[in-house]
């Protein structure tokens, strides 16, 4: 079982609609996950972190369930500006594992 | 907002020859890292660094990488012998704490090229 798993997509979706992600991970003993945003040929920036009981950013909206070892990231009304990779990354002793990343683009 | 620099941004060098890709981490930051990224794959992870040693590694940070904090302010990664496959964007991360929920900040990359 791949460490950080994440459907690569792509999830082609109009203008306005809700999109989910999900991303699962094999080391139960993880304690930190994080969603970060990439776009082409640029580094990864911080979308936000993931707590254990859900939290919310204006339009995202992110999950944990420790039990089933995933992580989902909610995204309400698309903006064509939110089209990028979506990252699923669960921090290790030392390091970040990032998962392949899920393609969003969102059309007009 | 506070940034972590990298230069040069494009890197073209010959295969055998060695590169020094060089970041300015956040300055109160004290954890520093690289990973790296093959064009089309995911974002790996080489190495961890803190209180000047080396923290962790991966199995993709061999002999031929180095890293090293010259100055309290530079963070460098030296790939002595650079190969082929050693072409990638290498990206310099910081961060202010290794527990809790404190992300990690990126600097915008070296696209390393060896031909």
């Amino acid at each position: 079982r791949k460490e950080v798993e994440q459907d690569p997509g792509p999830f082609n979706v109009p203008e306005g609609a809700t999109v989910a992600f999900n991303c699962t991970y094999s080391n139960s003993a993880s304690q930190s996950f994080f969603w970060y945003r990439q776009d082409c040929r640029k580094e990864p920036k911080l979308l936000m972190s993931v707590y254990s009981s859900g939290n919310e950013d204006g339009r995202f909206t992110a999950q944990l369930n420790r039990a089933s070892q995933y992580i989902s990231l909610l995204i309400r009304d698309s903006k064509l500006s939110d089209s990028a990779t979506y990252l699923c990354v669960v921090k290790g002793t030392y390091k970040y594992i990032f998962g392949t990343g899920t393609r969003l683009k969102v059309l007009a | 907002e506070p940034e972590v620099t990298q230069t040069p941004s494009h890197q073209v060098t010959q295969m055998g020859q060695e590169v020094i890709l060089r970041c300015v981490p956040i300055s109160n930051h004290l954890y520093f890292y690289w990973y790296r990224q093959i064009l089309g794959q995911k974002v790996e992870f080489l190495v961890s660094f803190y209180n000047n040693e080396i923290s962790e590694k991966s199995e993709i940070f061999d002999d031929q990488f180095s890293v090293e904090r010259p100055d309290g302010s530079n963070f460098t990664l030296k790939i002595r012998s650079t190969k082929l496959e050693d072409s990638a964007m290498y990206f310099c991360a910081s961060s202010v704490s290794d527990r809790g929920n404190y992300g990690y900040t990126f600097g915008s990359g070296t696209r390393l090229t060896v031909v």
